[in-house]
C-alpha cells in the first residue's frame, strides 16, 4: 500500500526551463497539499487542491507557478522560467479530508536544483 | 513574531537522555502536527493532536489548547532520534499547515 509518491527525487534544471513537479497522493486521498522547503529556511505552504479545484493557493507566486490535480493522474506543479531562487525542497501531503481528525501523509519531496 | 515558535532551536544530548521539544503558537488552529525530518530525507508526521496526550512507543506529545503550547518528548533517546522536530499548526480552516522552523536535535552515543 505506497504512501505519497512523488517524482522525480532530484531535478536539475537551467535557468529559463520548465520544472514540473509530480505528487501521487495515498490510495483513497483526494486532498493534495504542496509545500516549499527553501536552503536553511523552514517549510511554506504553497497550495491546496481537491480533485479538479484549487481550494487555497494563497502561498503560490503569483508568476511562473501553477498547480493541477485533474480527474485522472497525479498532482502537478508546474514552474515555469526557472530562477536559481526557485532551487529548494517541494513536499506534497495528501489526506483524505481536511477535517482535524484528517491526518496528513508526506512524501519524500523533489530536489530541485536550478543552475 | 512568527506564528509558531519551537525551542530550542538546536538540541544536543546523551544517549538515554529525557528529551523535550516545546512548540507556541499564537493563532487558531484545528489540530497541531509533529513531524520528524532526517537531513535530505522526506518528512514522516508523528504525532496530530487536538487535545490532551498522545504516546507511541518513547514518544510522547502533549498539547494545552488553553496556553497554546505544545511539548514533544522523547524517553531513553538513542542516536537513530538524531533529526529535526518540526511542529506545525493547522490553519482553522484545515486548508493548510504553519510550520515552526525546527529544532535540531543530537543524540550521542
Amino acid at each position: 500500500n505506497a504512501g505519497v509518491m512523488q517524482n522525480p527525487r532530484h531535478l536539475v534544471r537551467r535557468r529559463g526551463q520548465e520544472a514540473r513537479l509530480r505528487c501521487s497522493p495515498m490510495k483513497g486521498h483526494s486532498h493534495v497539499y504542496w509545500y516549499r522547503q527553501l536552503p536553511e529556511e523552514g517549510l511554506k505552504f504553497m497550495v491546496y487542491l481537491q480533485k479538479e479545484n484549487i481550494i487555497d493557493e494563497s502561498g503560490m507566486p503569483k508568476e511562473r507557478f501553477s498547480a493541477e490535480f485533474p480527474k485522472e493522474g497525479p498532482s502537478i506543479l508546474r514552474i515555469q522560467q526557472v530562477v536559481r531562487g526557485d532551487s529548494a525542497a517541494y513536499f506534497c501531503a495528501s489526506s483524505a479530508n481536511r477535517g482535524e481528525g484528517y491526518g496528513y501523509t508526506f512524501g519524500s519531496g523533489t530536489r530541485l536544483t536550478v543552475v | 513574531k512568527n506564528e509558531v515558535e519551537q525551542s530550542p532551536q538546536n538540541l544536543t544530548a546523551q544517549e538515554g537522555e529525557f528529551i523535550t521539544i516545546n512548540c507556541s503558537y499564537s493563532v487558531g488552529i484545528s489540530a497541531l502536527h509533529w513531524l520528524q525530518q532526517h537531513p535530505g530525507g522526506g518528512i514522516v508526521s508523528l504525532f496530530m493532536l487536538s487535545s490532551g496526550k498522545k504516546k507511541h512507543g518513547r514518544l510522547i506529545a502533549t498539547i494545552n489548547i488553553q496556553e497554546k503550547h505544545s511539548s514533544l518528548h522523547i524517553t531513553a533517546s538513542h542516536p537513530r532520534d538524531s533529526a529535526v522536530y518540526i511542529c506545525a499548526v493547522r490553519s482553522s480552516n484545515g486548508n493548510k499547515l504553519v510550520f515552526g522552523a525546527g529544532t535540531i536535535l543530537r543524540v550521542k552515543s
